[in-house]
């Protein structure tokens, strides 16, 4: 069965880095786009940033841009996510999830890690 | 680029269909097929329910049916159930090749 597994979170200071992992399991890691998705404590999901199968395509969202980066390793079915320079509004349970192929729905989910970042 | 806007909560009793609406602008929702559906119950990970704006995943009810109209998408339920409550969130790829989320629905099964 798909599974994926986020590792990496916990408490950070405003300013300091974290990398969070994401290991796949149960599909074709490297025929998928991959994303990140996160959601503030009692707030709605925001989309953070996908990276294409090959690595060739990646973009994020404006929220975010210039502080995270998204990689991927399909040799290690692993996708990750540098952040640096964290504030307070970066707290979210972290999601990763793939990309249906060839479309933009988000198919398979982690369980989601918790990321604090405190002032 | 701004969230989708929901409603923030709708309700039906059950056997009734609700409809969730989803509007965004011609950068999004407007100019894409790319709209998708997903059910969260309390503490868990989104679920997958709509892609393309009408198709259904292997495994999610026919219950569940989407649509768009210009630059607004529904997601309809019909023969609501207990187990359908639940927040519900739309998403649309836009023209800056980004995905956005909108605010999220909650479903109140009365």
């Amino acid at each position: 069965q798909v599974q994926l597994v986020e590792s990496g979170g916990g408490l950070v200071k405003s300013g300091g880095s974290l990398r969070l992992s994401c290991a796949a399991s149960g599909f074709t890691f490297s025929d998928h786009y991959m994303s990140w998705i996160r959601q503030a404590p009692g707030k709605g999901l925001e989309w953070v940033s996908y990276i294409s199968s090959s690595s060739s395509y990646i973009n994020y969202a404006e929220s975010v841009k210039g502080r995270f980066t998204i990689s991927r390793d399909n040799a290690r079915n692993s996708l990750y996510l540098q952040m640096n320079s964290l504030r307070a509004e970066d707290t979210a349970v972290y999601y990763c999830a793939s990309l249906l192929w060839s479309t933009y729905g988000f198919e398979y989910w982690g369980q989601g890690i918790l990321v604090t970042v405190s002032s | 680029q701004s969230a989708l806007t929901q409603p923030a909560s709708v309700s039906g009793s059950p056997g009734q269909s609700i409809t969730v609406s989803c509007t965004g602008t011609y950068s999004d929702v407007g100019a894409y097929n790319y709209v998708s559906w997903y059910q969260q119950e309390p503490g868990k990970a989104p679920k997958l329910m709509i892609y393309d704006v009408s198709n259904r995943p292997s495994g999610i009810s026919n219950r569940f049916s989407g649509s768009k109209s210009g630059n607004t998408a529904s997601l309809t339920i019909s023969g609501l159930q207990a187990e359908d409550e639940a927040d519900y969130y739309c998403c649309s790829y836009t023209n800056s090749s980004t995905l956005v989320f909108g605010g999220g629905t909650k479903l109140t099964v009365l």
